[in-house]
């Protein structure tokens, strides 16, 4: 069973404009939830993070919000660059799991000049 | 700081062949991840260790994978014989410590089974 989703295989935008990417979950024990980013022949790289405690964590241009009631996350990029274009993950980990990421399948995000 | 390395970067084998995987860890950092991701999905753990000690390796085909890590320090992941299944990208990762939630990730090994 897929713990976690990411329902969009790609998205478009806009250079300059806001990207917003989705994840949604179905495990509620999910302590924290986290984006990587990936580079073709790359392997990710982390990008933010969130504890299931908040509602919002913010870096820079990257803001990842969470809806625990809705077992929904979202990354959100603003302005979008092109550098941006890349394979997003989204990945939650539990303390009762020794923290394992379990991740989604990645969204490719492709900023448009 | 150097990275995570991988060797090798491709390979190409026939079923019923084997193959092994190295990785190099960050410097220091006491655990270590192998993942597979095979194509249009996210990475899977195979196997979690702690210094030399397997924290995790619940999901490893245990009847065709193996891995060791010697001294605590690099690692390497076998399959034998290998299967078409076993066609993918594996990635090893590195974090300073068990729990850490960043992970390191080297470039991969893309394996294709022929």
């Amino acid at each position: 069973d897929q713990q976690v989703k990411q329902n969009s295989p790609s998205l478009s935008v806009q250079e300059g404009r806001i990207s917003i990417l989705n994840c949604d979950y179905t495990n509620s024990m999910f302590d924290y939830f986290l984006w990587y980013k990936k580079y073709p022949a790359e392997g990710p790289t982390f990008l933010i993070s969130i504890s299931s405690i908040k509602d919002k964590n913010e870096d820079g241009r990257f803001t990842v919000f969470l809806n625990k009631s809705a077992k929904h996350l979202s990354l959100h990029i603003v302005p979008s660059q092109p550098g941006d274009s890349a394979v997003y993950f989204c990945a939650a980990s539990a303390l009762n799991s020794n923290y394992q990421l379990i991740w989604g399948a990645g969204t490719k995000l492709i900023i448009k000049p | 700081e150097a990275g995570v390395a991988q060797s090798p970067r491709y390979k190409i084998i026939e079923k019923r062949q084997s193959v092994a995987f190295w990785c190099n860890p960050i410097s220091g950092h006491a655990t270590l991840y192998w993942y597979q991701q095979i194509l249009g999905q996210g990475p899977k753990l195979l196997i979690q260790f702690q210094n030399n000690g397997v924290v995790d390796d619940s999901q490893l085909p245990k009847d065709r994978f193996s891995a060791e890590r010697l001294k605590g320090v690099d690692s390497t992941l076998k399959i034998q014989p290998a299967k078409l299944e076993d066609s993918a990208v594996y990635l090893c990762a590195s974090s300073s410590q068990q729990g850490a939630l960043e992970q390191y990730f080297g470039p991969g090994t893309r394996l294709t089974v022929t």
